[in-house]
């Protein structure tokens, strides 16, 4: 299984700035994928991320609010750019478990971002 | 599309008791099924998966599920609660009609035990 980490764990910033959260992985993979968690709620995919392309955005979620990067096979990163209030959620990279192809996925243990 | 509906937002259990999640989905193809559960301030953990193998899948815990494709349920249960157990519970199930077989997620379920 793959062991994920996540900086920052935890932050609260300003309304209108920008936080981006890393993501890192200590086995190589294809696909990393971002989910938010808002408060009380189940998870919601805001892309997913492939090295050497763009990320492919679901419903709802724009790269210019959301930018990612995928550098190379182990590392990720989510913006979340020009905050508000709403954007307080947790925020989780996971990856795919390529060795069996059983769709299960590995979590990092998730940035909690509040917005004042 | 896929979907899936867990039945209840809440269960409150007492400890010792059994304790049963509801999980029902829809799918066009044969699904991949999971539970995962999230503690207070932790991350997620796979309890348990189905990728077509036995119906009666055993995970982590003392938790386990049946799959049962008559009923496209995949309930979570478990003999006795602890009071370890109290956490968020969420039914998963992969969607093979996206390319990147996207997880479909449930509103997820808290269970609540009672000592």
């Amino acid at each position: 299984s793959a062991v994920i980490s996540q900086k920052p764990s935890r932050d609260i910033c300003q309304r209108g700035t920008s936080l981006t959260i890393q993501c890192q992985v200590d086995s190589q993979v294809t696909m990393m994928f971002w989910y938010r968690q808002q408060p009380g709620q189940s998870l919601t995919l805001i892309a997913t991320a492939n090295q050497g392309s763009e990320a492919t955005y679901e419903s709802g979620f724009v790269i210019d609010k959301f930018p990612i990067s995928r550098p190379n096979l182990t590392f990720s990163t989510l913006t979340v750019s020009n905050m508000s209030p709403e954007d307080s959620s947790i925020y989780l990279c996971s990856v795919e478990d390529e060795e069996t192809a059983s769709y299960e996925q590995y979590f990092g243990p998730g940035t909690r971002l509040t917005v004042t | 599309a896929q979907s899936v509906t867990q039945l209840d937002s809440h269960v409150s259990v007492s400890e010792g008791t059994p304790v049963l999640l509801r999980c029902n989905y829809s799918s066009s193809y044969s699904p991949s099924l999971f539970w995962y559960v999230q503690h207070p301030n932790k991350g997620l953990q796979l309890l348990l998966k189905y990728t077509s193998a036995a119906t009666l899948v055993k995970g982590i815990n003392g938790f386990e599920a049946e799959f049962k494709k008559s009923e496209t349920s995949f309930h979570l249960t478990k003999p006795s609660a602890h009071m370890s157990d109290a956490a968020e519970y969420f039914c998963v199930v992969s969607d093979p009609s996206y390319s990147n077989y996207q997880l479909i997620w449930g509103a997820g379920t808290k269970l609540i035990i009672k000592p």
